[in-house]
């Protein structure tokens, strides 16, 4: 059974760079044609799709965070990571990682999330 | 790219059918049949419920049923359970500028 389990600070200060690890159990970051995504959701909101990389390291964001944004994978470690720099407090929420189980799409494994806030 | 239209909320009694429409466009609903639905109680990660439209992954109730007709996907919910209030999210696959968009979620009350 595949698991994902997000890591990372809970607190970034504004126009600091937020970082958080995924980590991947029950199963290679490196098999199959998976896609590894971030979704984030500030609270009492809905889900928005950050970005995603392919085990290949090739990568997609979401145009609106773009310019702020970097993931990267570490296959020696079954992780996956996401960097996005210039926080404001817009970009508090609940942050999670999943696998979708194919390029269109069909997020099938999700971490349990992570609470990152951005405040002074 | 903007989210696909959800109703916020939708409500049933024990044991009635409710549908949930999400509505996009034809660079998303409409134009692919990679639609999927997910199911979220509070305070956790969501749920795959359906993909693919209509596929219902292995351990999901068949209370559960997907369809599309032009740029709106339906969820339906059988027999509604108790255990079914939670909010539910649509999402598929796009054309346009970001490979995937969420709907803007419902929130299902059983009365």
């Amino acid at each position: 059974q595949v698991q994902l389990q997000e890591s990372g600070p809970g607190l970034v200060k504004p126009s600091q760079t937020l970082s958080l690890t995924c980590t991947v159990s029950g199963g290679s970051i490196s098999s199959g044609s998976y896609y590894w995504s971030w979704i984030r959701q500030p609270a009492g909101k809905g889900l928005e799709w950050i970005g995603r990389i392919y085990t290949s390291g090739s990568t997609n964001y979401n145009p609106s965070l773009k310019s702020r944004v970097t993931i990267s994978v570490d296959t020696s470690k079954n992780q996956f990571s996401l960097k996005l720099s210039s926080v404001t407090a817009a970009d508090t929420a609940v942050y999670y990682c999943a696998r979708a189980g194919s390029y269109y799409g069909r997020f099938d494994y999700w971490g349990q999330g992570t609470l990152v806030t951005v405040s002074s | 790219q903007s989210a696909l239209t959800q109703p916020a909320s939708v409500s049933g009694s024990p044991g009635q059918s409710i549908t949930i429409s999400c509505t996009g466009t034809s660079s998303d609903v409409g134009g692919y049949n990679y639609v999927s639905w997910y199911q979220q109680h509070p305070g956790k990660a969501p749920k795959l419920m359906i993909y693919d439209v209509s596929k219902r992954p292995s351990g999901v109730s068949n209370r559960f049923s997907g369809s599309k007709s032009g740029n709106t996907a339906s969820l339906t919910i059988s027999g509604l359970q108790a255990e079914d209030e939670a909010d539910y999210y649509c999402s598929s696959y796009t054309s346009s500028s970001t490979p995937y968009v969420f709907g803007t979620g419902t929130k299902v009350t059983v009365l």
